[in-house]
C-alpha cells in the first residue's frame, strides 16, 4: 500500500535553533518527493522537489535530503524564524502519469517560540 | 501570491443547501486541481481537469462535481450539504497535466455547513 509517514506529528523549538523533519513513504513506482509549508489557513507552498536522483536540495535556510534505498527523506530547518511556523507536508509521486496517485503525508506541525 | 485566485474566502451555508466554489488557475496554467482538508486532516485529492476536459479523479463524493471552462478557470459544486463537508478547498493549478507537474495552491475557499 502506497503511504507518507512524517514524524514526528509536531515539534516545539526555540528561535534561533536549528530542527529536522522527517518523512518515510512506502510507494512504487517512485518520481518525485516533495516538501510543502502550510500556514495555518492557507494554502500550501513548495519549497522543494526531489527525483530520485537527487539526493539534497536547498532552498534558502531549508534544506531537503533525499534516501532512494531506504525511501526516507528529511527537512533541515536552520536558524529557525518565527515565521517558519507553520505545517510542513511530505508529498511523494506515485509515478509520472497519474496525478491522483501524489501521496499527503499528514503533516509535521512545527511552532517556533521567541 | 502564487497567482490562482479563489472566491469566495469564507463561504458558510445550511445542510443540504449547494454551494460553488470558483478557482482561477497563474496564467498559463493549463491543469486544475481541487483538494479538501478537513479540520487536522492532510490534503484530499479530489478532482483534476486538464485543458477542460477531467483527468484523474480522486476521493470526490458523488454529491460533488467539478467542470472546466474554456477560459480555464474551474468550478466546484457541492450539493446535499452535510455537517463533515466542512473544511478548506483548495485549489491548485499546474502548467502541465502530469502528476509530476509542480501545483502552485490558491488561498482556499473555508466551507461551514451549519
Amino acid at each position: 500500500k502506497n503511504q507518507v509517514e512524517q514524524s514526528p506529528q509536531s515539534l516545539i523549538i526555540l528561535e534561533g535553533k536549528n530542527c529536522t523533519l522527517q518523512c518515510n513513504y512506502t510507494v512504487s513506482p517512485f518520481s518525485n518527493l516533495r516538501w510543502y509549508k502550510q500556514d495555518t489557513g492557507r494554502g500550501p507552498v513548495s519549497l522543494t522537489i526531489m527525483t530520485f536522483s537527487e539526493n539534497t536540495k536547498s532552498n534558502g535556510r531549508y534544506t531537503a535530503t533525499l534516501d532512494a534505498d531506504t525511501k526516507q527523506s528529511s527537512l533541515h530547518i536552520t536558524a529557525s524564524q518565527l515565521s517558519d511556523s507553520a505545517s510542513y507536508i511530505c508529498v511523494v509521486s506515485v509515478g509520472i502519469y497519474n496525478t491522483d496517485k501524489l501521496i499527503f503525508g499528514t503533516g509535521t506541525r512545527l511552532q517556533v517560540f521567541p | 501570491d502564487s497567482g490562482v485566485t479563489q472566491t469566495p474566502k469564507h463561504l458558510i451555508t445550511a445542510t443540504g443547501q449547494r454551494v460553488t466554489l470558483r478557482c482561477s488557475p497563474r496564467s498559463g496554467d493549463l491543469s486544475v486541481y481541487w483538494y479538501q482538508q478537513s479540520l487536522d486532516q492532510g490534503l484530499q485529492f479530489l478532482i483534476q481537469y486538464y485543458n477542460g476536459e477531467e483527468r484523474a479523479k480522486g476521493n470526490i463524493l458523488e454529491r460533488f462535481s467539478a467542470q472546466q471552462f474554456p477560459d480555464l478557470h474551474s468550478e466546484l459544486n457541492l450539493s446535499s450539504l452535510e455537517l463533515g463537508d466542512s473544511a478548506l478547498y483548495f485549489c491548485a493549478s499546474s502548467v502541465g497535466g502530469l502528476a509530476n507537474s509542480e501545483q502552485f495552491f490558491g488561498p482556499g475557499t473555508r466551507l461551514t455547513v451549519l
